[in-house]
């Protein structure tokens, strides 16, 4: 069965400092693997995919992720994050067939102290 | 950017009665979802609905909760008899056919006494 684990509940980081999430997937092959945000009060946002190709892939806010298939890790990185950055993000993974049936990760909370 | 849109935003009920929690899908999109999440716990996958039907559903949705789309914009969740342990929040989330975007709602927290 498919599973997500991000190890880390919560993150402090100073603004100005760079940012790792990490995220470490379970699936019977390579899915499609994405990074949510969730600001508070706000629904999910999608800060990035990976399908296929470059394993690094670009995201939104100033965000990267990268794929690395030897470890079924896709971490999330931003260099220098912003007190805008506070927020859960979340790891996911789902099918390459249609359907969307997205499993989730625990989420990780990022502080950001000024 | 388009929104996907949960209404209310928050729903106390009693145990025993029924819910409906509403959202309006970003109107060009043809697959839409549910999703809820326990507090504490992960964000758990809940019913894909395509072309009227439902297209799968995990084994939280049981017989207990069925959705619909009354109309060309609406997407219900209906619980029929709530039980304690349906307090989440839940997301709905619509995408267009033929691409991987999942867009989701602010949610609306279910919170039954």
């Amino acid at each position: 069965a498919q599973s997500v684990t991000q190890p880390d509940i919560h993150i402090t980081v100073s603004e100005g400092a760079s940012l790792e999430l990490r995220c470490n997937y379970s699936y019977g092959a390579t899915p499609y693997l994405f990074w949510y945000v969730q600001s508070p009060g706000q629904g999910l946002q999608l800060l990035l995919k990976y399908f296929s190709g470059d394993t690094l892939v670009q995201g939104i806010k100033g965000f990267e992720a990268e794929f690395k298939r030897s470890q079924s890790s896709f971490n999330l990185r931003k260099p220098s994050v912003h007190w805008s950055d506070a927020a859960e993000y979340f790891c996911a993974v789902g099918p390459k067939a249609a359907g969307n049936k997205l499993t989730f990760g625990g989420g990780t909370r990022v502080l950001v102290k000024p | 950017e388009p929104e996907v849109t949960q209404t209310p935003s928050h729903q106390v009920t009693q145990m025993g009665q029924e819910v409906i929690l509403r959202c309006v899908p970003i109107s060009n999109h043809l697959y839409f979802y549910w999703y809820r999440q326990i507090l504490g716990q992960k964000v758990e996958f809940l019913v894909s609905f395509y072309n009227n039907e439902i297209s799968e559903k995990s084994e939280i949705f049981d017989d207990q909760f069925s959705v619909e789309r009354p109309d060309g914009s609406n997407f219900t969740l209906k619980i029929r008899s709530t039980k304690l342990e349906d307090s989440a929040m839940y997301f709905c989330a619509s995408r267009v056919q033929g691409a991987e975007k999942l867009f989701f709602g602010s949610g609306t927290q279910l919170s039954v006494l």
